[in-house]
């Protein structure tokens, strides 16, 4: 079955610290890969995607991630985090050619110290 | 802009009773879906729709109904409330199957 795994529920760092978050996806063939962020009190909303091309994508706020093929996996990144970047972070995954279904991971909650 | 806006934010229902979350969006999108988000599981899609008319399952659609009258609306029924449907439940729309989804502020459902 199509799934998409985020290895951490939760992650605490102190600012300026650096982030990964973990995701990794079950589809066969061509996927379509999205990272969504919901900050607190807000919606969900598209932090950054990839559909071909250069697999380092990058996103609003700093953020960028990076598409492995051979390891199934799409891991967000940032140098550096900031206390405004306490949020719940969601990968999904979109089979490319026609589904209408994106998958989500369970996300993993990002609490930033000062 | 108002975007996808859901009605209500929070609700109690008692085992048995039904409801529908209703959802609208003013950005002329052709795909609405709804998901439901319990707790350390991430999103399932519950139903979701490709235009005025079309509505298909998604993976958890069980206990549930929509219908899709007008491109704008997209209301999510509950006609037998359980608490296995205790959930928070985000409606959203999109462009196209394949484009970045756009969310409502959600629901937050309590079945006692």
């Amino acid at each position: 079955a199509q799934s998409v795994s985020q290895h951490n529920h939760h992650v605490i760092l102190s600012e300026a610290a650096s982030l990964e978050l973990g995701c990794n996806y079950s589809y066969g063939g061509t996927v379509n890969l999205f990272w969504y962020v919901q900050y607190p009190g807000q919606h969900l909303q598209l932090l950054l995607k990839y559909f071909s091309g250069d697999p380092l994508v990058k996103g609003i706020k700093g953020f960028e991630a990076e598409f492995i093929k051979s390891k199934f996996s799409f891991n967000l990144r940032k140098p550096s985090v900031q206390w405004s970047d306490t949020a719940e972070y969601f990968c999904a995954a979109h089979h490319a050619g026609g589904y209408n279904k994106l998958i989500f991971g369970a996300g993993t909650r990002l609490a930033v110290h000062p | 802009n108002a975007g996808v806006t859901q009605t209500p934010k929070f609700r109690i229902l008692k085992i048995g009773q039904s409801m529908t979350l209703q959802c609208t969006q003013d950005m002329n999108h052709n795909y609405m879906y709804w998901y439901r988000q319990d707790p350390g599981m991430g999103l399932k899609l519950i139903y979701y729709s490709v235009g005025a008319g079309i509505t298909d399952k998604g993976e958890v659609p069980n206990g549930y109904n929509v219908s899709r009258s007008t491109t704008e609306d997209f209301p999510l029924r509950l006609e037998l409330a359980a608490p296995s449907q205790t959930s928070v439940y985000f409606c959203a729309s999109s462009t196209g199957g394949q484009e970045k989804l756009f969310f409502g502020s959600g629901t937050q459902l309590s079945v006692l």
